[in-house]
């Protein structure tokens, strides 16, 4: 069964440290998101991405972060400088065109010291 | 976005049939529903999705009455393993629309020997 794939699965990082979250999506789907977790809490939507654009983003989702697709496979998410608050488990998803769920990566547990 | 009602936690026991009911009574024409699974430190999964009427797959089935203000997920048997978070979220799922999906806390069902 095809998966989304993400790296690392962990990550500690200093407080205003960049960090960048890298998923690899399942290749014939056209849609990928951006979800985080913070422990025990709703899972909250970030951002989705389609036809290499921004198509809608959360009020979460401030200048501090920024999604790129740097090539044909790679859906990566970087935080710019990193606050305490951004410490949660990250989820990368993807979906095809049609009808369908999302597939969900198994997830990067982000940690800011 | 159509807000959903869950239980916030269910119990059963192994072998038996659950159901759990979600409501949405402001889901809109072209709201499909769909139930995920989340195991702890996990990304959720999808489990199955419908319009309406009853659908079916090998893990679970789905009931939508004709109103379409609530759906029941139905896990047939289930067993210590089924224990997880389910989640009812609805939203469209039409190519071209803004795919956010509004999740909620879930259902925390506990599968008991």
């Amino acid at each position: 069964e095809p998966e989304v794939t993400q790296t690392p699965s962990h990550q500690v990082t200093q407080m205003g440290q960049e960090v960048i979250l890298r998923c690899v999506p399942i290749s014939n789907h056209l849609y990928f998101y951006w979800y985080r977790q913070i422990l025990g809490q709703k899972v909250e939507f970030l951002v989705s991405f389609y036809n290499n654009e921004i198509s809608e983003k959360s009020e979460i989702f401030d200048d501090q972060f920024s999604v790129e697709r740097p090539d044909g496979s790679n859906f990566t998410l970087k935080i710019r400088s990193t606050k305490l608050e951004d410490s949660a488990m990250y989820f990368c998803a993807s979906s095809p065109i049609i009808l369908g769920g999302y597939t969900f990566g198994s997830g990067t547990r982000l940690t800011v010291v | 976005l159509a807000k959903t009602t869950q239980p916030i936690s269910m119990d059963s026991y192994e072998g038996q049939e659950v159901n759990i009911t979600c409501s949405h009574n402001n889901i809109a024409t072209n709201d499909y529903i769909t139930w995920y699974q989340q195991f702890p430190s996990q990304g959720p999964r999808f489990i199955i999705q419908g319009y309406k009427t009853k659908v079916t797959n090998e893990v679970a089935s789905l009931f939508i009455p004709a109103d379409r203000k609530s759906s029941t997920l139905s896990l047939p048997r289930v067993s210590l393993s089924d224990t997880a978070v389910y989640y009812c979220l609805v939203g469209s799922d039409n190519a071209g629309n803004n795919r956010k999906l509004i999740w909620g806390l879930g259902t925390s069902l506990a599968v008991n020997p």
